[in-house]
């Protein structure tokens, strides 16, 4: 399978731990993206790498929210000190981009779903 | 306010009609992309439209893209069971700082009765 993979597809958690969610994007992919969904919306922008660049966080959510893309290849985000607030779907996405300013098309991984009790 | 507005929010059809959704905005998009999500599962990219007026036919499903690049329309012919799920346009804004920075909208949750 050479799709965007997640992991955990699921994670429940206590209000105020911490989580981590891993997302490998596809091989050749140079832009990975993180979008939360909640019930009965589309998918909420949350911020964009190009290689091992982010290139645009103001949109995470609080400063709780963290991502890295250490060697321009996975990613991960997390949450610290949960809040039931946060409980939704969270996605992954993968893109190839010509240039830094090029449209491109973004193919998403199956998402991580977080409850938070 | 939502960038993309998508109608209807619901639509619940019998196997074998036509529908058709559509996807606005006040905005102009360098690109909009069409997709279909099933519950408990990322959105799955349909199509992507790029350029004013066109048309882009995937078997029973065709997509507009609007001549002034700030609406789409999604037609289903025939629809079949297998058409259920979320119908999710996103659209990245044709300012060049938005690129990579895709807006979705709410989406229209399509039901096809057997």
């Amino acid at each position: 399978d050479t799709g965007v993979s997640q992991d955990p597809r699921h994670k429940i958690t206590k209000r105020g731990q911490n989580v981590t969610f891993r997302c490998d994007p596809i091989s050749e992919h140079n832009r990975l993206y993180w979008y939360r969904q909640t019930l009965g919306q589309g998918p909420e922008f949350l911020t964009y790498f190009q290689n091992e660049a982010q290139l645009e966080k103001s949109r995470l959510l609080s400063d709780r929210f963290s991502a890295e893309r250490p060697k321009g290849s996975f990613s991960t985000l997390e949450i610290q000190r949960t809040e039931q607030g946060d409980s939704a779907m969270y996605l992954c996405a993968s893109s190839l981009a010509q240039t830094s300013f090029s449209t491109d098309t973004q193919y998403f991984g199956p998402g991580t779903r977080l409850t938070v009790l | 306010t939502q960038l993309l507005e998508q109608s209807p929010q619901f639509l619940s059809i019998q196997e074998g009609e036509n529908l058709t959704v559509y996807c606005n905005s006040s905005s102009v998009f360098s690109s909009l992309q069409w997709y279909r999500q099933e519950p408990g599962e990322g959105p799955v990219l349909l199509v992507t439209v790029v350029t004013g007026g066109e048309v882009k036919k995937l078997k029973r499903l065709t997509f507009q893209f609007g001549d002034a690049r700030k609406d789409s329309s999604l037609h289903i012919t025939a629809a079949q069971p297998g058409d259920t799920g979320l119908y999710l346009c996103a659209g990245e804004k044709e300012e060049i700082t938005n690129a990579g920075k895709s807006t979705f909208g709410d989406g229209t949750t399509l039901t096809v009765k057997p």
